[in-house]
């Protein structure tokens, strides 16, 4: 099946420091979608891509789709303390049918030391 | 709106023993999912159910059963558990449109079992 593959798997930052993640497939995704899990908590949905080349805001937060489709950014900027946590980005197969299956990244691992 | 919510929070089972997992949205959503999650393996899709009194399986469907007699509900059963159950279980649901394939999850349950 097709896989999400993200970087780095973990990351650990100073308070205040900028955040950069990725994820990659070798596939065309059409929608990528980015969650957060707080730890002992389920995934919450932090932005939604839906167009090659978008750029989308969430407060400290930014997104962008690639223009390959084969790949989306996640950057957060001025980190806290809570934005400690997984963040996974997913989306649906590129594949007639069952569109509304998700194929997820193992995630990346974010510490941040206040 | 109280989202999705899945009961119960946690479970130890001996080997051989049964449960159900309940889950609930009330968002009005068509599509409902269970999933697994384990270290290093990301999240796994279980069974899913794209309408009340649908489902079908997913990645990972050896020694689960699932029940969606109610739009509201989705239902995870383990008939006999063994070790290799032990995980974390998710719920989620999504509209159904073609345009949209956000999944929003529940809470989770931590299921051990001996």
């Amino acid at each position: 099946g097709q896989q999400l593959n993200q970087s780095p798997q973990s990351m650990f930052i100073q308070e205040g420091e900028d955040v950069s993640m990725n994820c990659t497939s070798s596939s065309i995704f059409n929608t990528w979608l980015w969650y957060k899990q707080d730890p002992g908590e389920g995934p919450v949905l932090l932005i939604a891509l839906y167009k090659a080349g978008e750029l989308t805001s969430n407060g400290r937060l930014t997104a962008q789709f690639g223009i390959t489709r084969k790949d989306s950014f996640l950057n957060i900027s001025a980190s806290i303390p809570s934005d400690v946590g997984i963040y996974f980005c997913a989306g649906p197969p590129h594949s007639g049918g069952s569109n509304y299956k998700l194929t997820f990244g193992k995630g990346t691992l974010l510490t941040v030391n206040p | 709106n109280a989202g999705v919510t899945q009961t119960p929070k946690f479970r130890v089972l001996k080997t051989g023993q049964s449960m159900t997992l309940l889950c609930a949205q009330d968002m009005n959503h068509e599509y409902m999912y269970w999933y697994r999650q384990d270290p290093g393996m990301g999240l796994r899709l279980i069974h899913y159910s794209v309408g009340e009194g649908t489902t079908a399986k997913g990645e990972v469907p050896d020694g689960y059963n699932v029940s969606r007699l109610k739009k509201q509900n989705f239902l995870l059963g383990l008939e006999s558990a063994a070790p290799s159950q032990t995980s974390v279980y998710f719920c989620a649901s999504s509209y159904e449109r073609a345009d949209n394939y956000e999944q929003y999850f529940g809470p989770g349950t931590r299921l051990t079992v001996t």
